[in-house]
């Protein structure tokens, strides 16, 4: 089983729709988690962190549920520029290695 | 942009031969990670290097190396390349190595 799995879609969706993505984990030691976004053959940009609490950032929310090891990514209202590969991240406490995902690809179409 | 560098952007090399990949860190960052991202996979840990130490490393053969300079720059080597190992080397600096990573934009290498 991988570490962090990711559905690798594509999810393709209207503008001005919402998408949500999943991402579980297999290693309850985890403390940390992110989102990156890569745009075809460029490097990954962080999206957002994601928090205990859930956090959101404009249209993005982020969501951490521990008991059950998986985060996920929400977005509203999608823009044609948030079309993208979306990587989930995962630390363990006290490491530096990340553990990336395969990616969920989100295509927004006109 | 994120301040991390890596040159040179592309490469082709043939098979058995030896490539050294570049990256110089975002200013203040001690950390330099770097990763194999595969076409349609995510990103494989390679190495860290902190403080011109590895400081910890991925599942990576040893004709993987690499150097980290007192300006925090670092270098990755692969020796013998094999058709396997084309793909986008990815570098992220950290401060500190536990911090949150900033990615260089890659170099793309091709293994003919």
């Amino acid at each position: 089983r991988k570490e962090v799995e990711q559905d690798p879609g594509p999810f393709n969706v209207p503008e001005g729709a919402t998408v949500a993505f999943n991402c579980t984990y297999s290693n309850s030691a985890s403390q940390s988690f992110f989102w990156y976004r890569q745009d075809c053959r460029k490097e990954p940009k962080l999206l957002m962190s994601v928090y205990s609490s859930g956090n959101e950032d404009g249209r993005f929310t982020a969501q951490l549920n521990r008991a059950s090891q998986y985060i996920s990514l929400l977005i509203r209202d999608s823009k044609l520029s948030d079309s993208a590969t979306y990587l989930c991240v995962v630390k363990s406490s006290g490491t530096y290695k990340y553990i990336f995902g395969t990616g969920t690809r989100l295509k927004v179409l006109a | 942009e994120t301040g991390v560098t890596q040159s040179p952007t592309h490469l082709i090399k043939t098979r058995g031969q030896q490539v050294t990949l570049r990256c110089s860190s975002q200013s203040g960052h001690n950390t330099v990670s770097w990763y194999q991202q595969a076409l349609g996979q995510g990103p494989q840990f390679i190495f860290q290097y902190y403080r011109e130490e590895e400081n910890g490393r991925g599942n990576f053969p040893p004709r993987f190396s690499g150097l980290q300079f007192p300006n925090y720059s670092s270098e990755l080597n692969v020796n013998a390349l094999e058709l396997d190992d084309s793909a986008l080397y990815l570098c992220a600096s950290s401060l500190p190595p536990q911090g949150t990573q900033y990615f260089g934009p890659g170099t793309r290498l091709t293994v003919l």
